[in-house]
């Protein structure tokens, strides 16, 4: 597909539970960003990679929340132990580039549901 | 504490009407400006960009503008359609220091009325 594609696009989790997000980014695009959205707010940014380096992981709530991008391509964000706070859509993003001039392509998300 | 603000949660407009949805930003270092115009069950999408040496940027019907004495943006959908119903982000960026991460404000929730 020609766009930013993440699954599963919704999850429910019983608290205490580990569960794994992934994304798919648009092909060729170096930079990859995760954000979350909690009820009402807007996303926030939670980690970005440049290829498969992870570059920045200072919006991560909690050491529970881990991503990685191994190959530069599709990424995974994990959360571990799940809580009923982390319940929100996890968003993932694609640009070309890094700088302000590179569009970031959103995927649809992922709702997770912590019961 | 928030470093982007919309404070208007949501707004009513009838279709060909203007419809101007407001946004300030508390953080100086920003001088890229963005809005986003997201629909149920989907990611944002880009609608219109400005910079922070322009104090204007147009295009087609969606126009923002920029005021950074006093920290604010606009933007401004002239007519409104139907379509427009959406929830609108402001969205902001450094340029000069982490610049790949947007900071979103809570968004307003566009209703055209037919």
């Amino acid at each position: 597909g020609a766009g930013v594609s993440q699954s599963p696009r919704y999850k429910v989790a019983k608290r205490g539970q580990d569960v794994a997000l992934r994304c798919d980014p648009i092909s060729g695009h170096v930079s990859l960003f995760w954000y979350q959205q909690a009820l009402g707010q807007g996303p926030e940014f939670l980690t970005y990679f440049q290829n498969e380096a992870q570059l920045d992981k200072s919006g991560l709530p909690s050491d529970r929340f881990f991503a990685e991008r191994p190959e530069g391509s599709v990424s995974t964000l994990k959360i571990q132990r799940t809580q009923q706070e982390d319940s929100a859509v996890y968003l993932c993003a694609s640009s070309l580039g890094a700088s302000v001039y590179n569009e970031q392509f959103f995927g649809p998300g992922t709702r997770l549901t912590v019961l | 504490d928030q470093q982007v603000k919309q404070n208007s949660p949501s707004l009513s407009v009838q279709e060909g009407r203007i419809s101007i949805l407001n946004c300030d930003y508390t953080n100086s270092m920003f001088d890229y400006f963005l809005w986003y115009k997201k629909y149920p069950a989907e990611g944002p999408t880009f609608l219109i960009s400005i910079s922070s040496i322009k104090d204007k940027n147009e295009d087609g019907r969606f126009t923002v503008f920029l005021n950074k004495s006093a920290k604010h943006l606009s933007l401004h959908i002239v007519p409104s359609q139907p379509g427009d119903s959406a929830v609108y982000f402001c969205a902001e960026q450094n340029s000069g220091g982490s610049n790949y991460k947007l900071t979103f404000g809570k968004g307003t929730l566009l209703t055209v009325n037919p």
